[in-house]
């Protein structure tokens, strides 16, 4: 089963660049996640999307923005990246509220 | 104050001992509660959901405080493979669907 997928695995960016992180789950969850994950600082949400259409701001939005035009797919674009933006990012969706979260395997971003 | 805090560790412990770990939120709206585990360098993977009667699975035993505003999660026996990091979640309904999670506790379990 596919269930969460996340591309590319990993990436070295140069900075001032554009790029795409691609999410795309088979669930047919209701809402998806984009997290950032940096050495001492846990996971940090960057956005979420309660259901296609709609999309919210979480803790660390800024340098970031995403879609959601259908249930399925969720990307996150770096509109230009910078250095700071280096990190380990993870997608994740889940159902409904009370329900767990499943996550993508990760993409390494390094912008240079 | 973060919303959701946690010791980091690293909690080094021998095979075989008892270990426990809290996670604090600051939020009384908050509703649904989670700990996952994280292998170095791997996605976070659901360990057990928190409710609010305690629940246990195995070794692992799950509680809420909700007067305290923590949940706690202890193991038992600790096996080498135990070692990872755990990281604990919390959902408030007030704040759209959004799960933020704790930095994470570091458990080493040794020889």
């Amino acid at each position: 089963t596919a269930g969460i997928t996340q591309a590319p695995t990993s990436q070295i960016l140069a900075a001032g660049r554009s790029m795409t992180l691609r999410c795309t789950q088979d669930m047919r969850h209701n809402a998806m996640y984009w997290y950032r994950q940096d050495l001492g600082l846990g996971l940090r949400l960057i956005h979420y999307s309660n259901t296609a259409g709609t999309t919210g701001k979480g803790e660390v939005p800024d340098g970031y923005s995403v879609s959601r035009a259908n249930t399925d797919d969720f990307p996150l674009t770096l509109a230009s990246a910078v250095p700071s933006q280096t990190s380990v990012y993870f997608c994740a969706s889940r159902a409904t509220l009370n329900t767990e979260a499943f996550f993508g395997q990760g993409t390494r971003l390094t912008v240079v | 104050r973060k919303e959701v805090e946690q010791d980091p560790g690293p909690f080094n412990v021998p095979e075989g001992a008892t270990v426990a770990f809290n996670c604090t939120y600051s939020n009384s709206a908050s509703q649904s509660f989670f700990w996952y585990r994280q292998d170095c360098r791997k996605e976070p993977k659901l360990l057990m959901s928190v409710y609010s009667s305690g629940n246990e699975d195995g070794r692992f035993t799950a509680q809420l405080n909700r007067a305290s505003q923590y949940i706690s999660l202890l193991i038992r026996d600790s096996k080498l493979s135990d070692s990872a990091t755990y990281l604990c979640a919390v959902t408030r309904d007030n704040a759209g669907n959004m799960l933020t999670f704790g930095g994470g506790t570091r458990l080493m379990v040794k020889p």
